[in-house]
């Protein structure tokens, strides 16, 4: 299992929709798990922390699943202004700095 | 606060050249990091340091070197360029280590032909 996968994407949907992306970690022992945001030619950006159990913030949704070590993102009623790559990101544990960065899911939301 | 800063935005090198791209971050966090991503992959970590004095290598450090005199100031010096080492690089810093959210600076596009 590679260390941090995404789905490959792209995704493409109209305005409204509801979109999910799904992360998978190859390390149970992993402790802490981001979803970055990041717009064409810019820099990464923290769209939020990922806890044991689920969190939400406004139209977006994310769980952890340590049994099956995966984790989602769920986009609710698209906006297009969430066109971006989504990047799952998981400290594998063993190391106290290092992230692991998935390649990103490209989203794109048409009106 | 102007976060993480990084000089310059763009820059071609000829094989063979050398070049330091800067990073500069406000925020008095203690973990700087240089990684570089390019097209379809994920951010490659070359080198990271916790603090003024202290660097140590990523996953990709061959080509690189790094300094931390400061807490600010965190150079990525690329001695020798290589058509291998164009990459878009992106600094970044948090407060303490893996469990914090990180800070990205805006990048530096590097191309050498």
């Amino acid at each position: 299992r590679k260390e941090v996968e995404q789905d490959p994407g792209p995704f493409n949907v109209p305005e409204g929709a509801t979109v999910a992306f799904n992360c998978t970690y190859s390390n149970s022992a992993s402790q802490s798990f981001f979803w970055y945001r990041q717009d064409c030619r810019k820099e990464p950006k923290l769209l939020m922390s990922v806890y044991s159990s689920g969190n939400e913030d406004g139209r977006f949704t994310a769980q952890l699943n340590r049994a099956s070590q995966y984790i989602s993102l769920l986009i609710r009623d698209s906006k297009l202004s969430d066109s971006a790559t989504y990047l799952c990101v998981v400290n594998l544990g063993g190391s106290n700095y290092k992230l692991t960065f998935g390649k990103g899911t490209l989203l794109t939301v048409n009106p | 606060n102007a976060g993480v800063t990084q000089t310059p935005k763009f820059r071609i090198l000829k094989i063979g050249q050398s070049m330091t791209l800067q990073c500069t971050q406000d925020m008095n966090h203690n973990y700087m990091y240089w990684y570089r991503q390019d097209p379809g992959m994920g951010l490659k970590l070359i080198y990271y340091s916790v603090g003024a004095g202290i660097t140590d290598k990523g996953e990709v450090p061959n080509g690189y070197n790094v300094s931390r005199s400061t807490t600010e100031d965190f150079p990525l010096r690329l001695e020798l360029a290589a058509p291998s080492q164009t990459s878009v690089y992106f600094c970044a810093s948090s407060r303490q280590g893996g469990s914090e959210t990180q800070y990205f600076g805006p990048g530096t596009r590097l191309l050498v032909l």
